[in-house]
Protein backbone atom coordinates (compact mmCIF):
# COMPACT_ATOMS: atom_id res chain seq x y z
CA UNK A 1 0.00 0.00 0.00
CA UNK A 2 1.75 3.01 -0.71
CA UNK A 3 1.99 5.93 1.07
CA UNK A 4 1.86 9.70 0.83
CA UNK A 5 3.99 10.30 -2.36
CA UNK A 6 5.30 14.02 -3.47
CA UNK A 7 6.93 15.23 -6.93
CA UNK A 8 9.61 16.57 -6.84
CA UNK A 9 11.70 15.66 -3.71
CA UNK A 10 13.90 18.88 -4.37
CA UNK A 11 13.58 21.70 -6.46
CA UNK A 12 15.73 25.37 -7.15
CA UNK A 13 13.89 28.16 -8.26
CA UNK A 14 14.88 31.85 -8.80
CA UNK A 15 12.60 34.64 -7.33
CA UNK A 16 9.60 35.72 -9.53
CA UNK A 17 9.35 32.91 -11.61
CA UNK A 18 6.55 30.10 -10.77
CA UNK A 19 6.69 26.46 -9.33
CA UNK A 20 4.16 23.50 -9.34
CA UNK A 21 4.53 20.62 -6.37
CA UNK A 22 2.19 17.54 -7.01
CA UNK A 23 1.00 15.07 -4.53
CA UNK A 24 -0.75 11.94 -4.53
CA UNK A 25 -2.28 10.97 -1.36
CA UNK A 26 -2.64 7.60 0.66
CA UNK A 27 -5.42 4.81 -1.29
CA UNK A 28 -8.45 5.59 0.45
CA UNK A 29 -7.95 9.07 1.68
CA UNK A 30 -9.79 11.65 -0.41
CA UNK A 31 -8.65 14.72 1.35
CA UNK A 32 -5.64 16.26 0.74
CA UNK A 33 -3.70 19.45 2.74
CA UNK A 34 -1.05 21.17 2.27
CA UNK A 35 1.66 22.54 4.91
CA UNK A 36 4.79 24.70 4.25
CA UNK A 37 7.64 23.86 7.23
CA UNK A 38 10.27 26.54 7.02
CA UNK A 39 14.18 25.71 8.81
CA UNK A 40 13.44 25.13 12.21
CA UNK A 41 9.59 25.89 12.74
CA UNK A 42 6.28 23.58 12.65
CA UNK A 43 4.45 23.20 9.75
CA UNK A 44 2.19 25.85 8.94
CA UNK A 45 -1.41 25.01 7.28
CA UNK A 46 -1.60 26.21 3.56
CA UNK A 47 -5.00 24.76 2.64
CA UNK A 48 -7.25 21.67 2.24
CA UNK A 49 -8.87 20.28 -0.55
CA UNK A 50 -11.85 17.90 -0.63
CA UNK A 51 -13.76 16.92 -3.20
CA UNK A 52 -12.19 18.85 -6.28
CA UNK A 53 -12.76 22.04 -3.63
CA UNK A 54 -11.07 24.55 -1.57
CA UNK A 55 -12.32 23.73 2.07
CA UNK A 56 -10.61 25.90 4.40
CA UNK A 57 -7.41 28.23 3.64
CA UNK A 58 -4.22 29.04 6.11
CA UNK A 59 -3.09 32.50 6.49
CA UNK A 60 -1.34 32.72 2.93
CA UNK A 61 -1.35 34.82 0.22
CA UNK A 62 -3.28 34.34 -3.40
CA UNK A 63 0.04 33.57 -4.88
CA UNK A 64 -0.30 29.91 -3.37
CA UNK A 65 -3.04 28.05 -5.38
CA UNK A 66 -3.80 24.37 -5.93
CA UNK A 67 -6.23 22.05 -7.34
CA UNK A 68 -7.63 18.49 -6.88
CA UNK A 69 -8.11 15.99 -9.31
CA UNK A 70 -11.36 13.64 -9.57
CA UNK A 71 -8.20 10.31 -8.76
CA UNK A 72 -7.80 12.95 -5.67
CA UNK A 73 -4.23 13.79 -6.61
CA UNK A 74 -3.31 17.36 -5.91
CA UNK A 75 -0.94 20.64 -7.13
CA UNK A 76 0.24 23.41 -5.13
CA UNK A 77 1.27 25.96 -7.33
CA UNK A 78 3.42 29.02 -6.50
CA UNK A 79 3.15 32.44 -8.58
CA UNK A 80 6.12 35.18 -7.98
CA UNK A 81 8.24 33.05 -6.02
CA UNK A 82 10.02 35.31 -3.24
CA UNK A 83 13.47 34.23 -0.89
CA UNK A 84 10.94 33.79 1.78
CA UNK A 85 8.87 30.84 -0.39
CA UNK A 86 11.92 28.55 0.37
CA UNK A 87 11.32 25.89 2.57
CA UNK A 88 9.63 22.22 2.75
CA UNK A 89 6.23 21.95 1.51
CA UNK A 90 4.52 18.71 2.83
CA UNK A 91 1.51 17.04 1.61
CA UNK A 92 -0.87 15.35 3.97
CA UNK A 93 -3.84 13.22 3.47
CA UNK A 94 -6.41 11.94 5.47
CA UNK A 95 -10.14 10.52 4.67
CA UNK A 96 -13.68 13.22 4.65
CA UNK A 97 -12.97 16.35 6.48
CA UNK A 98 -11.82 15.27 9.84
CA UNK A 99 -14.74 14.12 11.47
CA UNK A 100 -13.56 10.75 12.66
CA UNK A 101 -10.67 12.74 14.41
CA UNK A 102 -8.35 10.43 12.07
CA UNK A 103 -4.60 11.76 11.89
CA UNK A 104 -2.88 12.74 8.33
CA UNK A 105 -0.46 11.36 7.00
CA UNK A 106 2.55 12.99 5.43
CA UNK A 107 4.32 12.97 2.78
CA UNK A 108 8.03 13.02 2.37
CA UNK A 109 7.85 16.56 1.23
CA UNK A 110 9.38 18.52 -1.55
CA UNK A 111 12.39 20.89 -0.74
CA UNK A 112 12.12 24.40 -2.63
CA UNK A 113 14.99 26.67 -2.78
CA UNK A 114 14.72 30.11 -3.80
CA UNK A 115 17.55 31.85 -5.13
CA UNK B 1 -6.34 32.17 15.39
CA UNK B 2 -5.12 28.54 17.65
CA UNK B 3 -2.21 28.56 19.07
CA UNK B 4 0.03 26.03 20.43
CA UNK B 5 3.54 26.03 22.17
CA UNK B 6 5.68 23.50 23.43
CA UNK B 7 8.44 23.35 25.70
CA UNK B 8 11.21 22.99 25.91
CA UNK B 9 12.28 23.58 22.30
CA UNK B 10 15.57 21.74 22.99
CA UNK B 11 16.18 18.78 25.33
CA UNK B 12 19.53 17.17 25.37
CA UNK B 13 19.58 14.30 27.94
CA UNK B 14 21.35 10.96 29.19
CA UNK B 15 20.71 7.94 28.31
CA UNK B 16 18.24 6.10 30.81
CA UNK B 17 16.92 9.52 32.01
CA UNK B 18 13.08 10.33 31.89
CA UNK B 19 11.68 13.77 31.07
CA UNK B 20 8.78 14.97 29.72
CA UNK B 21 7.46 17.51 26.86
CA UNK B 22 4.41 20.04 27.11
CA UNK B 23 1.95 21.01 24.59
CA UNK B 24 0.08 23.73 25.73
CA UNK B 25 -2.70 25.33 22.97
CA UNK B 26 -4.75 28.18 23.65
CA UNK B 27 -8.64 26.87 22.31
CA UNK B 28 -11.00 24.47 23.47
CA UNK B 29 -9.99 20.90 21.34
CA UNK B 30 -10.44 17.52 22.15
CA UNK B 31 -8.04 16.20 19.28
CA UNK B 32 -4.67 16.32 19.90
CA UNK B 33 -1.79 14.57 17.91
CA UNK B 34 2.28 14.25 18.44
CA UNK B 35 4.68 13.44 15.54
CA UNK B 36 8.20 12.69 15.17
CA UNK B 37 10.26 13.74 12.34
CA UNK B 38 14.05 12.85 12.10
CA UNK B 39 16.36 15.17 10.16
CA UNK B 40 15.88 15.68 6.65
CA UNK B 41 12.74 13.68 6.75
CA UNK B 42 8.76 14.20 7.07
CA UNK B 43 6.44 13.69 9.69
CA UNK B 44 5.69 10.14 11.25
CA UNK B 45 2.67 10.06 13.49
CA UNK B 46 3.11 8.58 16.78
CA UNK B 47 0.27 9.23 19.07
CA UNK B 48 -3.87 10.36 18.13
CA UNK B 49 -5.86 11.41 21.08
CA UNK B 50 -9.08 12.30 21.05
CA UNK B 51 -11.12 12.66 24.55
CA UNK B 52 -10.33 13.68 28.17
CA UNK B 53 -7.95 11.76 30.28
CA UNK B 54 -6.59 9.78 27.01
CA UNK B 55 -3.54 8.26 27.17
CA UNK B 56 -1.62 6.11 24.61
CA UNK B 57 1.80 4.48 25.08
CA UNK B 58 4.17 2.98 22.70
CA UNK B 59 7.39 1.88 23.77
CA UNK B 60 9.47 4.22 26.41
CA UNK B 61 6.91 6.94 24.93
CA UNK B 62 3.55 7.64 26.62
CA UNK B 63 1.38 10.84 25.20
CA UNK B 64 -1.54 11.87 27.56
CA UNK B 65 -4.31 14.93 27.29
CA UNK B 66 -6.20 16.98 29.78
CA UNK B 67 -8.47 19.43 27.31
CA UNK B 68 -10.10 21.10 30.57
CA UNK B 69 -6.55 22.36 31.03
CA UNK B 70 -5.45 22.58 27.13
CA UNK B 71 -2.77 20.64 27.81
CA UNK B 72 -0.96 17.69 26.53
CA UNK B 73 2.40 15.29 27.58
CA UNK B 74 4.78 13.42 25.74
CA UNK B 75 6.66 11.14 28.95
CA UNK B 76 9.70 9.63 27.72
CA UNK B 77 11.32 6.52 29.91
CA UNK B 78 14.61 5.40 30.09
CA UNK B 79 15.50 7.12 26.67
CA UNK B 80 17.85 5.87 24.37
CA UNK B 81 19.34 7.18 21.35
CA UNK B 82 17.24 6.11 18.50
CA UNK B 83 14.85 8.30 19.97
CA UNK B 84 16.72 11.36 19.27
CA UNK B 85 14.33 13.59 16.80
CA UNK B 86 11.74 16.45 16.81
CA UNK B 87 8.68 16.30 18.30
CA UNK B 88 5.88 17.93 16.95
CA UNK B 89 2.05 18.13 18.89
CA UNK B 90 -0.79 19.43 16.58
CA UNK B 91 -4.41 20.41 17.75
CA UNK B 92 -7.36 20.45 15.36
CA UNK B 93 -10.39 22.17 16.09
CA UNK B 94 -13.50 19.94 16.05
CA UNK B 95 -14.42 18.69 12.48
CA UNK B 96 -12.24 20.11 10.51
CA UNK B 97 -8.81 18.62 9.61
CA UNK B 98 -6.56 21.84 9.80
CA UNK B 99 -3.86 20.87 11.90
CA UNK B 100 -2.16 23.92 14.01
CA UNK B 101 1.47 22.67 15.03
CA UNK B 102 3.71 23.83 17.74
CA UNK B 103 7.31 25.09 16.92
CA UNK B 104 8.99 21.53 17.90
CA UNK B 105 10.74 19.70 20.74
CA UNK B 106 14.66 18.84 19.39
CA UNK B 107 15.75 16.31 21.57
CA UNK B 108 18.71 14.69 21.91
CA UNK B 109 19.86 11.78 23.42
CA UNK B 110 23.14 11.29 24.69
CA UNK B 111 24.76 7.71 24.95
Amino acid sequence: DAGVTQSPTHLIKTRGQQVTLRCSPKSGHDTVSWYQQALGQGPQFIFQYYEEEERQRGNFPDRFSGHQFPNYSSELNVNALLLGDSALYLCASSFGLGSTGETQYFGPGTRLLVL
Amino acid sequence: ELKVEQNPLFLSMQEGKNYTIYCNYSTTSDRLYWYRQDPGKSLESLFVLLSNGAVKQEGRLMASLDTKARLSTLHITAAVHDLSATYFCAVALYNFNKFYFGSGTKLNVKP
